[in-house]
């Protein structure tokens, strides 16, 4: 029973086309983000939901765009794919949104744009 | 905003050894320091946390130190163990923010 799950795991594509990475929890957790993870490793938070609600928009351009149907579910399209968008997305979520909670990774969806 | 400053970002160690990670926070609001274990190929995951109320936490062979006056945090092992090896992020959590924010990690190398 895998707590977070993303899909897909692993995608290569080209500059230009669109491209969603879903994640689904069964945590029952209120809480969802997602993290990108560059060639360095640096983890950086992108978005977090709260309740389906949008939280933190961390600078992102606008081709990156997360839809959160209901609380397990927080899902993330990308227009117009550039190079360096390649990177590993982790999908992750938390209990609730303040401090002291855990946050639960997904695997992570590998990204490659060439 | 916060940010948080980690070092060595790679350390390698004898089996066996110690190994001490440590990570500054700027933002004093700051109240909650998980540190997270990344395998290779893997995805992070929580090993050991600490609040602002706590100077120090132990869990068999890991620990964590927090000065709060000088807004530092320090992951201790002892007894390294090849499967140790991985990459290590500190993180703070900001309060009123909702943000975790990570440090930029520390590959560890346990050698044989």
């Amino acid at each position: 029973d895998t707590a977070v799950s993303q899909t897909p795991k692993y995608l290569v594509t080209q500059m230009g086309n669109d491209k969603s990475i879903k994640c689904e929890q069964n945590l029952g957790h209120d809480t969802m983000y997602w993290y990108k993870q560059d060639s360095k490793k640096f983890l950086k938070i992108m978005f977090s939901y709260n309740n389906k609600e949008l939280i933190i928009n961390e600078t992102v351009p606008n081709r990156f765009s997360p839809k959160s149907p209901d609380k397990a579910h927080l899902n993330l399209h990308i227009n117009s794919l550039e190079l360096g968008d390649s990177a590993v997305y982790f999908c992750a979520s938390s209990q609730y949104q303040g401090s002291g909670n855990t946050i639960y990774f997904g695997e992570g969806s590998w990204l490659t744009v060439v | 905003g916060e940010n948080v400053e980690q070092h060595p970002s790679t350390l390698s160690v004898q089996e066996g050894d110690s190994a001490v990670i440590k990570c500054t926070y700027s933002d004093s609001a700051s109240n909650y320091f998980p540190w997270y274990k990344q395998e290779l190929g893997k995805r992070p995951q929580l090993i050991i946390d600490i609040r602002s109320n706590v100077g120090e936490k132990k869990d068999q062979r890991i620990a964590v130190t927090l000065n709060k006056t000088a807004k530092h945090f320090s992951l201790h092992i002892t007894e390294t163990q090849p499967e140790d090896s991985a990459v290590y992020f500190c993180a703070a959590y900001a309060s009123g923010t909702y943000k975790y924010i990570f440090g930029t990690g520390t590959r560890l190398k346990v050698l044989a």
